[in-house]
C-alpha cells in the first residue's frame, strides 16, 4: 500500500506570495490532518479534514486554509507569505477520526 | 489546561546502553497515547500506541512503553540503543478527538 504522498517536497517563495501544498492519503483513509513543524514551536496542529469537512482547526491566522476533495486528497494554502511561515508542513492520514496517524515526508517551505 | 510534556529536550546515550524517554500528560481522563519517531528530513513514524488493556506496550524496533495512570506517564524504553535510533521522539495524546504532541526529545547516540 502506498504511503502518504506530499508534493512538492521542497519549495522557495518570497514574502507576499501564496503557496499550495498537496497531500494524497493512504488509500481508504478518510481523515487528513496538517501540521506545521518549526525548530522553535515544534509540531503545531493546523487542521483536520474528514470526508471533505473540516473537523478541527488549530490556532493559525486565516491566511492558512485547506480543503479536502471527494477522493480524500487534501490541499492546504497559505496566502500572503511571511518569513515566519518557513517550516516543514506535514500531512498525516488516518483511517478514523483522531486515530493513529500515518505521516508523509513533508513539504519544506522556505520564505525569503 | 490539557497538555503533554516531554521534560527532556535532548538526551545522549552510548550505543548499547538502555534508554528511557519521559512523557507526562495532564488530562482529566486517560487519553489514547502514542510515541512517534522522526529521522532527519523525514515524517513521523508510529512506534507504539496505548488505548487500553495491558499497560506495557510493545512497539517496533525493540521499543516498549509503560502506561502509569497514577503518574500520568507513558515513558518509552529500549534495553539496548543502536546508532540508528538517533532521531527525535514525540509523545502524543488523543482525547475527545483532539491530538496533541509533546515538544519532542532529540536522541543522540555515542559510538
Amino acid at each position: 500500500k502506498a504511503g502518504v504522498t506530499q508534493t512538492p517536497r521542497y519549495l522557495i517563495k518570497t514574502r507576499g506570495q501564496q503557496v499550495t501544498l498537496s497531500c494524497s492519503p493512504i488509500s481508504g483513509h478518510r481523515s487528513v490532518s496538517w501540521y506545521q513543524q518549526t525548530p522553535g514551536q515544534g509540531l503545531q496542529f493546523l487542521f483536520e479534514y474528514f470526508s471533505e469537512t473540516q473537523r478541527n482547526k488549530g490556532n493559525f491566522p486565516g491566511r492558512f486554509s485547506g480543503r479536502q476533495f471527494s477522493n480524500s486528497r487534501s490541499e492546504m494554502n497559505v496566502s500572503t507569505l511571511e518569513l515566519g511561515d518557513s517550516a516543514l508542513y506535514l500531512c498525516a492520514s488516518s483511517p478514523a477520526v483522531a486515530g493513529e496517524l500515518f505521516f508523509g515526508e513533508g513539504s519544506r517551505l522556505t520564505v525569503l | 489546561a490539557q497538555s503533554v510534556t516531554q521534560p527532556d529536550i535532548h538526551i545522549t546515550v552510548s550505543e548499547g546502553a538502555s534508554l528511557e524517554l519521559r512523557c507526562n500528560y495532564s488530562y482529566g481522563a486517560t487519553p489514547y497515547l502514542f510515541w512517534y519517531v522522526q529521522s532527519p528530513g523525514q515524517g513521523l513514524q508510529l512506534l507504539l500506541k496505548y488505548f487500553s488493556g495491558d499497560t506495557l506496550v510493545q512497539g517496533i524496533k525493540g521499543f516498549e512503553a509503560e502506561f502509569k495512570r497514577s503518574q500520568s506517564s507513558f515513558n518509552l524504553r529500549k534495553p539496548s540503543v543502536h546508532w540508528s535510533d538517533a532521531a527525535e521522539y514525540f509523545c502524543a495524546v488523543v482525547l475527545d478527538n483532539d491530538m496533541r504532541f509533546g515538544a519532542g526529545t532529540r536522541l543522540t547516540v555515542k559510538p
